[in-house]
């Protein structure tokens, strides 16, 4: 069975300094990993992918993810945080197998920026 | 750019009503689902549905539960008699061949 771990459930970081999410996942299969990001009051946006290409994933708004089979960690990074990034951020796998695919969510990191 | 709709935005109704969700998924998409996210809890996913059938469900995703694609843009989630656990946020989302899955802005239901 596959989930997702999110080990911090809040974190807060000064405006201009680097943001690190991080994720642990589990599998059976070959996985896809996304992050998906949900502001205050709006839908969920997909920040970014991992679908067994490059592992350093380059998504919007400067985010990247690491991809460590060894570690089964989809880290989310950012080097400098902007307070737009203020939001709930969720790490979520599925089975690497067609189209028609479920999502397996974590819990979400709520991350706060300060000024 | 082709974005996933949801209507209504808020929904309240009294326990054992039917309501229905609806959302009209981006148009040149053919995998369709329902999401619920309990409001402090982890989304979950209830159900998938292609080629008018459904795909998949989860266990949350009972004899109350159905869904229907009933022309060629709808997409609806019905809960036959509503309990206060429905309360939550519904997302709807839908993707094409590259199985990217685009979330509408979500429908809140309120049971009282």
């Amino acid at each position: 069975a596959q989930s997702v771990t999110q080990l911090d459930s809040h974190v807060s970081v000064s405006e201009g300094t680097p943001v690190l999410l991080r994720c642990n996942y589990s599998s059976s299969y070959s996985p896809s990993l996304f992050w998906y990001v949900q502001h205050p009051n709006k839908g969920l946006q997909l920040l970014l992918k991992y679908t067994s290409a490059a592992t350093l994933v380059k998504g919007i708004n400067g985010f990247e993810a690491e991809f460590k089979k060894s570690e089964t960690s989809f880290h989310l990074t950012k080097p400098s945080a902007h307070m737009s990034d203020a939001a709930e951020y969720f790490c979520v796998v599925s089975d690497n197998a067609g189209n028609n695919r479920k999502l397996i969510w974590g819990l979400g990191t709520s991350l706060a920026v300060n000024p | 750019e082709p974005e996933v709709t949801q209507t209504p935005s808020h929904q309240v109704t009294q326990m054992g009503q039917e309501v229905i969700l609806r959302c009209v998924p981006i148009s040149n998409h053919l995998y369709f689902y329902w999401y619920r996210q309990i409001l402090g809890q982890k989304v979950e996913f209830l159900v998938s549905f292609y080629n008018n059938e459904i795909s998949e469900k989860s266990e949350i995703f009972d004899d109350q539960f159905s869904v229907e694609r009933p022309d060629g843009s709808n997409f609806t989630l019905k809960i036959r008699s509503t309990k206060l656990e429905d309360s939550a946020m519904y997302f709807c989302a839908s993707n094409g061949p590259s199985y990217e899955q685009y979330f509408g802005p979500g429908t809140r239901l309120t049971v009282t």
